[in-house]
């Protein structure tokens, strides 16, 4: 296992342009999470899944955010109509069922211009 | 107040001392995690601990429960160590909560 892959790892949209990243989170860990950090600033959250139940969605997240995971495994996050204002590191966790360990991913970079 | 707070925000040291980074929090938790985040570089995991202490090479993470503090200790520090370190801890409803991490930057 590789550990939690996050694709693409950058990626350039021009506004108003959909955009979706991928998280691969490790082999069997239940918990997926999303965050968003902004330059310079802490992690957000955005939202998680316990297997493929999305259990909690941040106020941060407009309407044009939507996250899935449809088998409990890979993850995917989609940002509609994008801003300039969403620009940031797109970053995935995921955590173990017995949650003795927790892994993050390299993060995707979203700049839009 | 955030739930997660860590001290100091920044902190600046000669290479070869001894450092200390502080968290506390005031939610319960199931579990405390120590992060390391280079300059625009993606964030690797440095311990996940819920009780006592954890040790890799000079890195050293130690938990009070009772006291909800956690501190994360770098021994013999080097200039490749400068990075930010976040404390991060999941809570009872297994959300992660950040700190808002501290800026190491060890001088040559």
């Amino acid at each position: 296992d590789t550990g939690v892959s996050q694709d693409p790892r950058h990626k350039i949209t021009k506004r108003g342009q959909n955009v979706t990243f991928r998280c691969d989170p490790i082999s069997e860990h239940n918990r997926l999470y999303w965050y968003r950090q902004t330059l310079g600033q802490g992690p957000e959250f955005l939202t998680y899944f316990q297997n493929e139940a999305q259990l909690e969605k941040s106020r941060l997240l407009s309407d044009r955010f939507s996250a899935e995971r449809p088998k409990g495994s890979f993850s995917t996050l989609e940002i509609q109509r994008t801003e300039q204002g969403d620009s940031a590191m797109y970053l995935c966790a995921s955590r173990d069922r017995a949650g003795t360990e927790a892994f993050f991913g390299q993060g995707t970079r979203l700049t839009v211009v | 107040k955030n739930e997660v707070e860590q001290s100091p925000q920044n902190l600046t040291a000669q290479e070869g001392e001894f450092i200390t980074i502080n968290c506390s929090y005031s939610v319960g938790i199931s579990a405390l995690h120590w992060l390391q985040q280079h300059p625009g570089g993606g964030i690797v995991s440095l311990f996940m601990l819920s009780s006592g202490k954890k040790k890799h090479g000079r890195l050293i993470a130690t938990i009070n429960i009772q006291e909800k503090h956690s501190s994360l200790h770098i021994t013999a520090s080097h200039p490749r160590d400068s990075a930010v370190y976040i404390c991060a801890a999941f809570d009872r409803d297994d959300k992660i909560i950040f700190g808002k991490g501290t800026r190491l930057h060890i001088l040559p």
